[in-house]
């Protein structure tokens, strides 16, 4: 298995301003993704972080809003820009071992206000 | 579009009874499969992986594939009150992400 943290846990943020989410996972990891789960909902794929390239976005997803960063094979972050309420919701990186098996973090609650 | 459909219940099961959950997928050829277990305000625990037909066992719990019929399902048995919870059959995709279904919540009643 993997060790992934992230970071904030949680956080409360005015409309307009942004968010910038951190991901860490304690081993080399290929591929990393970033996913969006909505109150009582499933969870929902945002985009693929790509070490070293721009990452790949899930249709209804765009890098103005949600841009990410993917520096080394540990580390990702995902920016949440110019937020309003509807972007109230768990984020959650994950990161694909070489088992196929997916690990998650344990997300980030944003509540925008 | 691909899809993973579930029932999303509630399903109610007594202690120590078996839990039956299922899933059914649109892409006929998908590989992998996987089944996660969320708690209220959790992130999903990967708890079942399986890639080819067939049953897994792992401790309590069975996952079974039938390739043929496009459908997984998890069985958990002697249930506890500890297994309540939503559980999430994903999909394995194309790129290495995962397609989920919306979840079946599980409750065991003591």
């Amino acid at each position: 298995s993997a060790v992934i943290s992230q970071k904030p846990s949680r956080d409360i943020c005015q409309r307009g301003t942004s968010l910038t989410i951190q991901c860490q996972v304690d081993s080399q990891v290929t591929m990393m993704f970033w996913y969006r789960q909505q109150p009582g909902q499933s969870l929902t794929l945002i985009a693929t972080a790509n070490q070293g390239s721009e990452a790949t976005y899930e249709s209804g997803f765009v890098i103005d809003k949600f841009p990410i960063s993917r520096p080394n094979l540990t580390f990702s972050t995902l920016t949440v820009s110019n937020l309003s309420p509807e972007d109230s919701s768990i984020y959650l990186c994950s990161a694909l071992l070489p088992s196929y098996e997916q690990y998650f973090g344990p997300g980030t609650r944003l509540t925008v206000t | 579009q691909k899809e993973v459909e579930q029932n999303s219940g509630p399903l109610s099961v007594p202690e120590g009874a078996i839990a039956s959950l299922n899933c059914t997928y649109s892409d006929r050829v998908s590989q992998s499969f996987f089944w996660y277990r969320q708690y209220s305000g959790k992130s999903p625990e990967l708890i079942m992986s399986i890639y080819s037909n067939g049953d897994k066992e792992d401790g309590r719990f069975t996952a079974q594939l039938n390739k043929a019929s496009q459908y997984v399902s998890l069985l958990i048995r002697d249930s506890q009150p500890s297994d309540s919870a939503t559980y999430l059959c994903a999909v394995g995709g194309s790129q290495g992400n995962l397609i989920f279904g919306k979840g079946t919540k599980l409750s065991v009643k003591p």
